[in-house]
């Protein structure tokens, strides 16, 4: 199955410390999105990258969060100094295309649970 | 400020019958919309979507239905079968970026046999 893959599926980290989540996209595609979903919440756009380049990083908080996606690899989300307030479901997206009415095909997401 | 609001947080359905899922949203900029499944565990699959340039959009037993000037769509799922049991997301965007939708909550649809 060459879905968005997610890793890992669960997470759980203490105040303070950092989590990292990956995303490898769909064969194929070379667009990446991350979104979180809050308890009891919509999913939330966080960002959309391609490879080596950040093109919209709007919905990410200004402190702390930060992701890539580098050349070789997997897309990265970096979370320092977690909090508990950051305790949430992120799930990344890919697409072939970046522009126009192209659907996300979304991963089963990353549980971040902070202790 | 939620702009996209699904305010039925669950629904029940008996199998065979007709399920309405209702969706409203603020932002009158909204100009494509989409509904989204999701299973326990799973990531959301995109189920089916409108132009706000329509009124109706049909795929098999999945119809949307966009009223604009109420800023209301709603998905239809006739005949409802078991296996629709999930949580359904609406989702909106604007201006062509397709990635950056804004979502609702979602609603608990259940089928029962």
């Amino acid at each position: 199955n060459a879905g968005v893959m997610q890793n890992p599926r669960h997470l759980v980290r203490r105040r303070g410390q950092e989590a990292r989540l990956r995303c490898s996209p769909m064969k194929g595609h070379s667009h990446v999105y991350w979104y979180r979903q809050l308890p009891e919440e919509g999913l939330k756009f966080m960002v959309y990258l391609q490879k080596e380049n950040i093109i919209d990083e709007s919905g990410m908080p200004k402190e702390r969060f930060s992701a890539e996606f580098p050349k070789e690899g997997p897309s990265i989300l970096r979370i320092q100094q977690v909090v508990r307030g950051d305790s949430a479901a992120y799930f990344c997206a890919s697409s072939q295309q970046g522009a126009g009415n192209e659907k996300l095909f979304f991963g089963s997401g990353t549980q971040l649970s902070v202790l | 400020d939620q702009q996209v609001k699904q305010n039925s947080p669950s629904l029940s359905v008996q199998e065979g019958r007709i399920s309405i899922l209702n969706c409203d949203y603020t932002n009158s900029m909204f100009d494509y919309f989409l509904w989204y499944k999701k299973y326990p565990a799973e990531g959301p699959t995109f189920l089916i979507s409108i132009s706000s340039i329509k009124d109706k959009n049909e795929d098999g037993r999945f119809t949307v239905f966009l009223n604009k000037s109420a800023k209301h769509l709603s998905l239809h799922i006739v005949p409802s079968q078991p296996g629709d049991s999930a949580v359904y997301f609406c989702a909106a965007t604007h201006g062509g970026s397709n990635y950056k939708l804004t979502f609702g909550k979602g609603t608990l649809l259940t089928v029962n046999p």
